[in-house]
């Protein structure tokens, strides 16, 4: 009964550094998503995916890669962190056919690039 | 694109009292869904309500409430009996009803509830 996992829950990088925030969840959902939070700001979408294989971009998706090899894992994948990058990260799932629900979000991920 | 637009950044109401909080979007869909989230300062994204755009009836949900008003394009959420622990950002969010699924957030309202 976990939901979404998301990993780490804090992180601080060094401009140009790498690394990978993990997101997984266990209800067989078909839609994954991920968000990212600016201070004092709404949620916008970095990249989603239908399923397995298939994954496409929201509307900031530079600086950002994901791949969705399993249906339970879709992890982002952030080059070069630039200090643009510090933000709080969402990843989120949904069923296939359910635009009538709304998403199950993991608890966040904070990203400070420094 | 869709566009959601929360106008009030900031709310506060007296304990017991009642708020509005106000959102608005846009859209040339007729099926779509939209939803209010409520974001307490540990970051957890909690689903207060929904709304189908194909359903007359407002939406409620214990002290929850919202009017929907579909020719204005208008989805406000009402607290009833406020609460200290309704203290939050709240955003309005827009589901179309098409493939993907994306949510489209609101920039959010921050409601202080005083004692």
């Amino acid at each position: 009964n976990a939901g979404v996992t998301q990993t780490p829950k804090f992180r601080i990088l060094k401009i140009g550094q790498s690394m990978t925030l993990q997101c997984a969840q266990d209800m067989n959902h078909n839609y994954m998503y991920w968000y990212r939070q600016d201070p004092g700001m709404g949620l916008k979408l970095i990249y989603y995916s239908v399923g397995a294989g298939i994954t496409d971009k929201g509307e900031v998706p530079n600086g950002y890669n994901v791949s969705r090899s399993t249906t339970e894992d879709f992890p982002l994948r952030l080059e070069l962190a630039a200090p643009s990058q510090t933000s709080v990260y969402f990843c989120a799932s949904s069923y296939l056919s359910g635009a009538n629900y709304g998403y199950t979000f993991g608890s966040g991920t904070r990203l400070t690039v420094v | 694109a869709q566009t959601v637009t929360q106008s009030q950044p900031e709310m506060s109401v007296q304990e017991a009292e009642t708020v509005t909080l106000s959102c608005t979007y846009d859209t040339s869909e007729s099926d779509y869904y939209l939803f209010w989230y409520k974001q307490p300062p540990s970051r957890q994204m909690i689903l207060v309500i929904r709304q189908e755009a194909y359903k007359q009836q407002n939406a409620t949900e214990n002290r929850f409430s919202v009017n929907f008003q579909k020719a204005a394009k208008s989805f406000s959420l009402k607290i009833s009996d406020s609460q200290l622990g309704d203290a939050a950002m709240y955003f309005c969010a827009y589901r179309s009803g098409d493939a993907g699924n994306m949510l489209t957030f609101g920039g959010g309202t921050r409601l202080m509830v005083k004692p």
